[in-house]
């Protein structure tokens, strides 16, 4: 089974510049969870979908990011003008439907690497 | 979500046990405890996850005392493989927003 797979792994771009990142997810997992790390920070969420719709966005910093899970399958992040704080690591996750009471497991890809210069 | 702390660092050599104990004293009653690992260049993977007592898997052990107020992941003859970040997170399935915090850097030497 193939797992959750980032596109493109490396990306390099200047500021001001359109960057779009791409996740597939897990085939089934309803649940796809976007986050990310920049430099010597923490690992931090972003948003969460749950098959097309968005549950919580409240992790995105700011409106030049959008997500978006056309069809509950793949997701993109647009960073639309980036900035050079945009630079960082991007991770997707998904995970399967909600348990009635242990967490879930997530799934994460290997990130996608943003240089903003 | 409830807060975790364990140590920045540690160091091992091949073949030894490796223990990462994370402190989590404000756990509520419906949480598990759930560790993650990462190695470099890759996204966390899950690797153990208990409530209480003793779970083992192919991987790693984790023990967790009546009090749940601490947890130990057990690495058992580390290799240099498991040269990783180790993440101890605590919450309940309406948690969906992973917490990682710095984790804990364990660097295996030969």
């Amino acid at each position: 089974e193939a797992g959750v797979t980032q596109f493109p792994s490396h990306s390099v771009i200047e500021k001001g510049q359109t960057v779009t990142l791409r996740c597939d997810p897990i085939s089934g997992h309803d649940n796809l969870y976007w986050y990310r790390r920049v430099m010597g920070k923490e690992i931090k969420f972003l948003l969460h979908f749950v098959k097309e719709s968005k549950q919580d966005e409240s992790g995105m910093p700011n409106n030049r990011f959008l997500a978006e899970r056309t069809g509950g399958t793949y997701s993109t992040l647009k960073v639309q003008p980036a900035e050079l704080e945009d630079s960082g690591v991007y991770f997707c996750a998904s995970s399967q439907e909600r348990r009635r009471t242990r967490p879930t497991e997530a799934f994460f890809g290997q990130g996608t690497r943003l240089t903003v210069v | 979500l409830a807060k975790t702390t364990q140590p920045i660092s540690m160091d091992s050599y091949e073949g030894q046990e490796v223990n990462i104990t994370c402190s989590h004293n404000n756990i509520a009653t419906n949480d598990y405890i759930t560790w993650y690992q990462q190695f470099p260049s890759q996204g966390p993977r899950f690797i153990i996850q208990g409530y209480k007592t003793k779970v083992t898997n192919e991987v790693a052990s984790l023990f967790i005392p009546a009090d749940r107020k601490s947890s130990t992941l057990s690495l058992p003859r580390v290799s240099l493989s498991d040269t990783a970040v180790y993440y101890c997170l605590v919450g309940d399935n309406d948690d969906y927003k992973l917490s990682f915090g710095a984790g804990t850097t364990v660097t295996v030497r030969a």
